[in-house]
């Protein structure tokens, strides 16, 4: 079955310890989103790539960066983890093109926890 | 004033009620409406896609969207435990993937 699939599903990592979460697609959707939602909030954007074209939201602090090296992966690298960036990191894919570019697909998240 | 608006619950309905979720929101601009449905600790999932205002229905499932009112709803008819979750409404301005706003959800209980 076509999907996102996001590993870890869980993550712990300490104050300040660089750490990378993954994401991919099989749906070969042009483009990939990174939100972060922690507990009993919306999800937030982060950034986005339309293809290679990367999207940084206004907000999305330095310390969030973001690589996609081909169609079907992308990467979440956390700089510098403090403890209010520990949330659920969801990434989502959508295919601009067809009429249904915001038709978005979750994958599971990742649940990062920062000690 | 938050962009989109959504009583977070939690909501405990009986088994087999009629549901009604509900959001306002403020950007008149708005014109493509999302209903999304996430259980614990999972992504969500895309439940209902619509465009201006009007009714679309898909199955159990009604999705409504006033825009004179700035107010979307998500009607489940005979609702089964398996609906318990958190449903989140999402909208933006165009076509292209982009500006995604959504609120913050609401968590709804269906009791057996």
């Amino acid at each position: 079955d076509a999907m996102v699939i996001q590993n870890p599903r869980y993550q712990v990592t300490q104050f300040g310890k660089p750490v990378t979460l993954s994401c991919s697609q099989t749906l070969n959707h042009n483009v990939m989103y990174w939100y972060q939602q922690k507990s009993s909030q919306a999800p937030k954007l982060l950034f986005h790539y339309y293809d290679k074209d990367f999207n940084n939201e206004a907000d999305t602090p330095d310390n969030f960066q973001s690589r996609r090296p081909n169609t079907s992966f992308c990467f979440l690298d956390i700089r510098s983890p403090g403890l209010g960036d520990a949330a659920m990191y969801l990434c989502a894919t959508s295919r601009i093109g067809t009429g249904k570019g915001n038709e978005q697909y979750f994958g599971p998240g990742t649940r990062l926890t920062v000690t | 004033q938050k962009e989109v608006e959504q009583d977070p619950g939690p909501l405990s309905v009986p088994e087999g009620a009629i549901v009604s979720l509900n959001c306002t929101y403020s950007n008149s601009a708005f014109q493509y409406f999302m209903w999304y449905r996430q259980y614990s600790r999972k992504g969500p999932e895309l439940l209902m896609y619509t465009y201006s205002s009007g009714n679309k229905e898909d199955g159990r499932f009604t999705a409504q969207v006033d825009k004179s009112s700035k107010y979307i709803s998500l009607f489940i008819r005979d609702s089964q435990p398996s609906d318990s979750a958190t449903y989140l409404c999402a909208m933006t301005v165009d076509n292209y993937g982009q500006n995604f706003v959504f609120g913050p959800g609401t968590r709804l209980s269906v009791l057996p």
